[in-house]
């Protein structure tokens, strides 16, 4: 199985904070790497498919980049909507897998 | 608008089984459905989909012989089955919608969600 790793685990930010987080892919999944933001009480919510584009809907604040193994998310401008736990997910072979999840909150 | 909706709560003992239904209304029922938990301090897990037109299933090898996904193609509805169960079972389960050709390989629409809770 592709394991998939996420780097922070967690991280303490301010509204207006640019973050980013990282995934990576214990082999390559090309470009077959999705993000997906979750809050408690609520269903997680796809941001990126195919490792940078944005789903309808998202805002252009977040970005995405990355092939292979290494891929990242970008928040530009953190609204205190983005507070909440961002998982990546690797779509390019069977069992799907997800990374552990990067928290993020309010500093 | 496209949504799944999903049956409620439910807590079992452990060594019984559990049927978590799912139902899609608003869009054309024919993308893969996949079913993803979240158990507590153990993030999200892939546990198989299922083609609601076709019925073909896909189980990943940790589930295969406890888990059964079926549908109903009259009702647009999908269903989980688990048996066995014990209680790293406790999770919330959730249907997902496969993107198909415009969100392809992705997961672009989720039920709300159905807590199972495994507890003697």
């Amino acid at each position: 199985d592709i394991q998939l790793t996420q780097a922070p685990s967690s991280l303490s930010a301010s509204v207006g904070d640019r973050i980013t987080i990282t995934c990576r892919a214990s082999e390559s999944v090309d470009t077959f790497l999705n993000w997906y933001q979750h809050k408690p009480g609520e269903a997680p919510r796809l941001l990126i498919f195919e490792a940078s584009k944005v789903q309808s809907g998202v805002p252009s604040r977040f970005s995405a980049r990355g092939s292979g193994t290494d891929f990242t998310l970008a928040i530009s401008g953190l609204q205190p909507e983005d507070f909440a736990t961002y998982y990546c997910q690797q779509s390019s072979i069977t069992p799907f897998t997800f990374g552990p999840g990067t928290k993020v909150d309010i500093k | 608008q496209a949504q799944l909706v999903q049956s409620g709560a439910d807590v079992r003992r452990p060594g019984a089984s559990v049927k978590v239904s799912c139902q899609g209304s608003g869009y054309e029922f024919r993308n893969y459905i996949n079913w993803v938990r979240l158990a507590p301090g153990r993030g999200l897990q892939w546990m198989g989909r299922i083609n609601p037109n076709r019925g073909d299933t896909h189980y990943p090898r940790n589930f295969r012989g406890r888990l059964t996904m079926a549908r109903d193609t009259s009702i647009d509805t999908v269903y989980l089955e688990l048996n066995s169960l014990t209680s790293d079972d406790t999770a919330i389960y959730y249907c997902v919608r496969d993107g198909g050709a415009l969100v392809p390989n992705a997961f672009d629409l989720w039920g709300q969600g159905t807590l199972v809770t495994v507890s003697s």
